[in-house]
């Protein structure tokens, strides 16, 4: 069955990286997008950004721009999100999750576990 | 401040039928975007429950179901069980903001 497995929980000081990674397997990685998306304590889902896991294509959320960075390993059906400068409000969980084609359009399923950020000095 | 609107919270009686809706604009749902909705329990991962805004993912129960009509689209459970107490999120497409959006999300009390 389709399945995206995240790794584990990260704790990180003010003004690190993050760098977390979601396997993928049971269909082609290369034919699908990866989207992130994040849910802080209390907050909404909060889209991050997508990834085309063949092309290498990325399309970044306004509010992360210039903070984020998603990537792929196509050879490990592994992508990877990394969010830098990070401030106690980047306290979340993060979910990677399969788009529904190579397209950032359309419907996000099936999602990974999600991985707790805790930013704390 | 999400651009797609939904209410907080609803509620209702076991068997009982609600609907929550998700107001958009000319950028989003107005602009022929899809609208898909997710089941959210805490702790869990977010369920697929309508996509392409009438569609229902095999495995996902017909009590179920979603509208869409201009800028705005609804999610409608029938028949309300116990374990349908959960958060519902709506998803589309923002073209001024060039990105995946979501809307606020709605918490369903099941009385």
């Amino acid at each position: 069955q389709v399945q995206l497995v995240q790794s584990g929980a990260e704790v990180k000081k003010p003004g690190a990286s993050v760098k977390v990674s979601c396997k993928a397997s049971g269909y082609t990685f290369a034919n699908y997008g990866v989207h992130w998306v994040r849910q802080a304590p209390g907050q909404r889902l909060e889209w991050m950004g997508w990834i085309n896991a063949g092309k290498g294509n990325t399309k970044y959320s306004q509010n992360f721009q210039d903070r984020v960075t998603i990537t792929r390993d196509t050879s490990a059906s592994t992508a990877y999100l990394e969010l830098s400068s990070l401030r106690s409000e980047d306290t979340a969980v993060y979910y990677c999750a399969r788009a529904y084609s190579g397209s950032y359009l359309g419907w996000i399923d099936p999602w990974g576990q999600g991985t707790q950020v805790t930013v704390s000095s | 401040q999400s651009v797609l609107t939904q209410p907080p919270s609803v509620s209702g009686a076991p068997g009982q039928r609600v609907t929550i809706s998700c107001t958009g604009s000319s950028s989003n749902i107005g602009a022929s975007y899809d609208v898909h909705w997710y089941q959210h329990l805490p702790g869990t991962a977010p369920k697929l429950l309508i996509s392409g805004n009438t569609n229902r993912p095999s495995g996902v129960p017909d009590r179920f179901s979603g509208s869409k009509s201009g800028t705005s689209a609804s999610l409608t459970i029938t028949g309300l069980q116990a374990e349908d107490e959960a958060d519902y999120y709506c998803q589309s497409y923002d073209s001024s903001l060039s990105g995946v959006v979501f809307g606020g999300g709605t918490k369903l009390t099941v009385l």
